[in-house]
């Protein structure tokens, strides 16, 4: 079982859509998480970190469920600037204490 | 601006030859990494750099090497260059929990 997993889409929405993404990590020990925002032939970028509470940030929203070890993305009223690879991103054990990212899910949001 | 410099962007390779990708952050960073991109699979870690003078292997580094040369420098080569490592090479540096990425490189072997 790979350490993190993701839907890898694509996703297809309508302009205006809301859109939610499921990641799943399997190491119950994982203290940090992420979301990272990559577009087409660019760096990826940190979106947001995502809290045991739950956070928000504008129209984003991001969720941890440790019982079940995934984290979500949900994203609402979508932009056409929303299309990009979401990226899940968890801190891990190996390779001193560094990071695994998901491959990705692809989002395009369509006019 | 502030950030992660990579270079070259593109480089295409004949099997065999080697080369060096260079990387330099000015955020007075410790942490620096040597990062994949193949499709499907996401970002693989190929070696990194906690400190200055110190380097570990990360999930993939055969066929490569690195060098920390000081603490804004961390450089990433490939001693004999194959097919199987046309990628994207993306190197970032890292500050608490929050990664910067350089632009990226991206190689062809052919």
């Amino acid at each position: 079982r790979k350490e993190v997993e993701q839907d890898p889409g694509p996703f297809n929405v309508p302009e205006g859509a809301t859109v939610a993404f499921n990641c799943t990590y399997s190491n119950s020990a994982s203290q940090s998480f992420f979301w990272y925002r990559q577009d087409c032939r660019k760096e990826p970028k940190l979106l947001m970190s995502v809290y045991s509470s739950g956070n928000e940030d504008g129209r984003f929203t991001a969720q941890l469920n440790r019982a079940s070890q995934y984290i979500s993305l949900l994203i609402r009223d979508s932009k056409l600037s929303d299309s990009a690879t979401y990226l899940c991103v968890v801190n891990s054990d190996n390779y001193g204490q560094n990071f695994v990212f998901g491959p990705g899910t692809r989002l395009s949001v369509l006019p | 601006n502030a950030g992660v410099t990579q270079t070259p962007k593109f480089q295409v390779l004949k099997t065999g030859q080697s080369m060096t990708l260079q990387c330099a952050q000015d955020m007075n960073h410790n942490s620096m990494y040597w990062y994949r991109q193949d499709p499907g699979m996401g970002l693989r870690l190929i070696y990194y750099s906690a400190s200055e003078g110190t380097t570990d292997k990360g999930e993939v580094p055969n066929g490569y090497n690195v060098s920390r040369l000081n603490k804004r420098e961390f450089s990433l080569r490939l001693e004999s260059a194959a097919p199987s490592q046309t990628s994207v090479y993306f190197c970032a540096s890292i500050f608490n929990y929050g990664y910067t990425f350089g632009s990226g490189t991206r190689l062809t072997v052919v």
